[in-house]
């Protein structure tokens, strides 16, 4: 099993512009979520999926979009990058919400300028 | 949301000392988790444990819920256990992250 897989692993972009961080895992894993981590934080929920067609936000939604078509996929969209979401992005997965583990992506470090 | 409080910040070690980090949880869990974050930010899972304690080689857990409170011990340091120890807790609603531990251990 690959596990949870992000790309892309860096990227910067213009103010305004927007993009699409891809995260899939082959874990066949119910739950799905994004985290954003910033200098000496913990990591914060942006949004969470518990499973295909379902989608949540988390702590801090505000300028990211969600959608999960498939089990596998999650992907996090950008609208209008700001340089507040200049940031370190993770994805995570398990098997369902609640009391279960989880497993976290490699990350993905997006500058916005 | 639940509060969730790691000290201490910041630790130094030399190689082959013991140490215990500990993580504060504001209300009840049903689920905890501590990580680490290497110096090249990956997250490694390490223990899973809302309840009890699990050991794993040098490292060991203990969460003890009526208490609120979680502790990893790190036994004989080694220069790769340096990084940050995260503890995540979920309570009712979404998982919520420590600000960490930072661990530096000299040889």
């Amino acid at each position: 099993n690959a596990g949870v897989t992000q790309t892309p692993k860096f990227q910067v972009l213009k103010t305004g512009q927007s993009m699409t961080l891809q995260c899939a895992q082959d874990m066949n894993h119910e739950y799905m979520s994004w985290y954003r981590q910033d200098p000496g934080m913990g990591l914060r929920l942006i949004h969470y999926s518990v499973g295909a067609g379902i989608t949540d936000q988390g702590e801090v939604p505000n300028g990211y979009n969600v959608s999960r078509s498939t089990t596998e996929d999650f992907p996090l969209r950008l609208l209008s990058a700001a340089p507040s979401q200049t940031s370190v992005y993770f994805c995570a997965s398990s098997i369902r919400q609640g009391t279960y583990e989880q497993y976290f992506g490699p990350g993905t470090r997006l500058t916005v300028t | 949301g639940i509060q969730v409080e790691q000290s201490p910040p910041d630790l130094i070690l030399q190689e082959g000392a013991n140490s215990t980090l500990r993580c504060n949880f504001s209300d009840s869990v049903n689920n905890l988790q501590w990580f680490h974050q290497n110096p090249w930010g990956q997250l490694i899972n390490l223990f899973y444990i809302p309840s009890g304690t699990k050991q794993n080689g040098r490292l060991s857990a203990t969460t003890v819920a009526t208490e609120r409170y979680s502790l990893l011990y790190i036994s004989s340091s080694q220069t790769t256990d340096s990084g940050v120890y995260f503890c995540v807790a979920r309570g009712s609603y979404i998982p919520t992250f420590g600000r960490g531990t930072s661990l530096i251990v000299h040889p």
